[in-house]
């Protein structure tokens, strides 16, 4: 099991270019999320999914869009990047959405637009 | 909304002495988790241990434990017998509604020194 994959590690963007940022995960969990991790702030969440087919905002979501057409896989796009999308950002994952589930974790991206 | 207070930005604890970690919490729900992760500098999240606001019994997790106070909502982490490989960013975090969204903490750095 290679748990949940995230690439690239690292990017830097130029104001207004657009990527996706990838998530993988081959433990067929049914729940799936997004972070962007920034100094002194912990984590906040963007976007989730609660299966293939279905997403939804988080707290942060202005400026990212998401798509889930397979369990594995739930990219981040930034469809035109912006200095504060500077982050490093977490994909998540989970079985399903029930409160004691554990979320796994990604190794994260660090973004740099400048 | 859920929001997650830690108010230590940094901690610092000799070898094999113990070190408590402070977390209040505020949700409107009746049914939450709520969690501490452990990132170290690899930037990897590490789930350390997970509380059931339902039960009353603090979680332990071999030199983890918490002191889970409802009412005051505070659920704070002890490490005992700390470890050189114990320093990390420890974040605190809430679980709650139909989806395991996480609220994070904005974290504290703990140092363990010889």
């Amino acid at each position: 099991n290679a748990g949940v994959t995230q690439t690239p590690k690292f990017q830097v963007l130029k104001t207004g270019q657009s990527m996706t940022l990838q998530c993988a995960q081959d433990m067929n969990h049914e729940y799936m999320s997004w972070y962007r991790q920034d100094p002194g702030m912990g984590l906040r969440l963007i976007h989730y999914s609660v299966g293939a087919g279905i997403t939804d905002q988080g707290e942060v979501p202005n400026g990212y869009n998401v798509s889930r057409s397979t369990t594995e896989d739930f990219p981040l796009r930034l469809l035109s990047a912006a200095p504060s999308q500077t982050s490093v950002y977490f994909c998540a994952s989970s079985p399903n959405g029930g409160l004691a589930y554990e979320q796994y974790f990604g190794p994260g991206t660090r973004l740099t637009v400048t | 909304a859920q929001t997650v207070t830690q108010s230590q930005p940094e901690m610092s604890v000799q070898e094999a002495e113990t070190v408590t970690l402070s977390c209040t919490y505020d949700t409107s729900e009746s049914d939450y988790y709520l969690f501490w992760y452990k990132q170290p500098p690899s930037r990897q999240m590490i789930l350390v241990i997970r509380q059931e606001a339902y039960k009353q019994q603090n979680a332990t997790e071999n030199r983890f434990s918490v002191n889970f106070q409802k009412a005051a909502k505070s659920f704070s982490l002890k490490i005992s017998d700390s470890q050189l490989g114990d320093a990390a960013m420890y974040f605190c975090a809430s679980s709650t509604g139909t989806a395991s969204k996480l609220t994070f903490g904005t974290g504290t750095r703990l140092q363990v020194t010889l």
